[in-house]
């Protein structure tokens, strides 16, 4: 089975903390996404990688930074957060010879104050 | 218009029935097509996967894909209160196959 699991189930930071999200997956797999997910909004792509030390920007980059500086590992940051940052932070990743199906960590529930 | 469109909800079904959920979508390349299922406060899990045209059942669940229409349907059968949940379609682009656009969900309510 696929795993990807991420750093915390919860999160509170205060507004203008630096805010570090790790993600890592067990399978290998070449691509890896940034999503937040808001009520009435749906998933929203952050960014995106496809390989090590590559990424692409989603559609709602700002304010975000990423890293991936190993295959398995994909971290989302927060450079200054704020407010209308708190959201639940979903990982997923996946792999081109399984049809680019995404399979998702738990999520991070951001609260930010 | 939105790429990836869902039936609006909440739709409830009474316990054994059929919950038949649609989706269409505007990227005519699209190639991939998925179904998640969310429970409230949960990560999306994946459930179905087709990616060619006709039907695809495991076990009480039926995924039907129609290019040509460009619509792709989940059948839920002998409907259970544990399949309450949201559930997302998602869809493959052209520009990126890698990357998923996903409908807002259907949320589905199953009444015992």
């Amino acid at each position: 089975d696929v795993k990807v699991t991420q750093s915390s189930r919860y999160l509170v930071k205060r507004t203008g903390e630096k805010v570090f999200l790790e993600c890592v997956q067990d399978m290998d797999h070449e691509n890896m996404f940034w999503y937040r997910q808001d009520p009435g909004l749906g998933l929203r792509l952050i960014y995106f990688s496809y390989d090590v030390k590559m990424k692409e920007k989603g559609d709602i980059p700002e304010g975000y930074s990423v890293s991936r500086e190993k295959k398995e590992r994909f971290s989302l940051i927060l450079e200054s957060a704020s407010t209308n940052q708190t959201s639940m932070y979903l990982c997923a990743s996946s792999f081109e010879s399984t049809g680019y199906e995404q399979y998702f960590g738990p999520g991070t529930r951001l609260t930010v104050t | 218009q939105k790429e990836v469109e869902q039936n609006s909800g909440p739709l409830s079904v009474p316990e054994g029935a059929i919950a038949s959920l649609n989706c269409t979508y505007s990227d005519r390349g699209s190639q991939s097509f998925f179904w998640y299922r969310q429970y409230s406060g949960k990560s999306p899990e994946l459930i179905m996967s087709i990616y060619s045209n006709g039907d695809k059942e495991d076990g009480r669940f039926t995924a039907q894909l129609n290019k040509a229409s460009q619509y792709v349907s989940l059948l839920i059968r002998d409907s259970q209160p544990s399949d309450s949940a949201t559930y997302l379609c998602a869809v493959t682009g052209i520009s990126y196959d890698y990357k998923l656009s996903f409908g807002a969900g259907t949320t589905v309510t199953v009444r015992a």
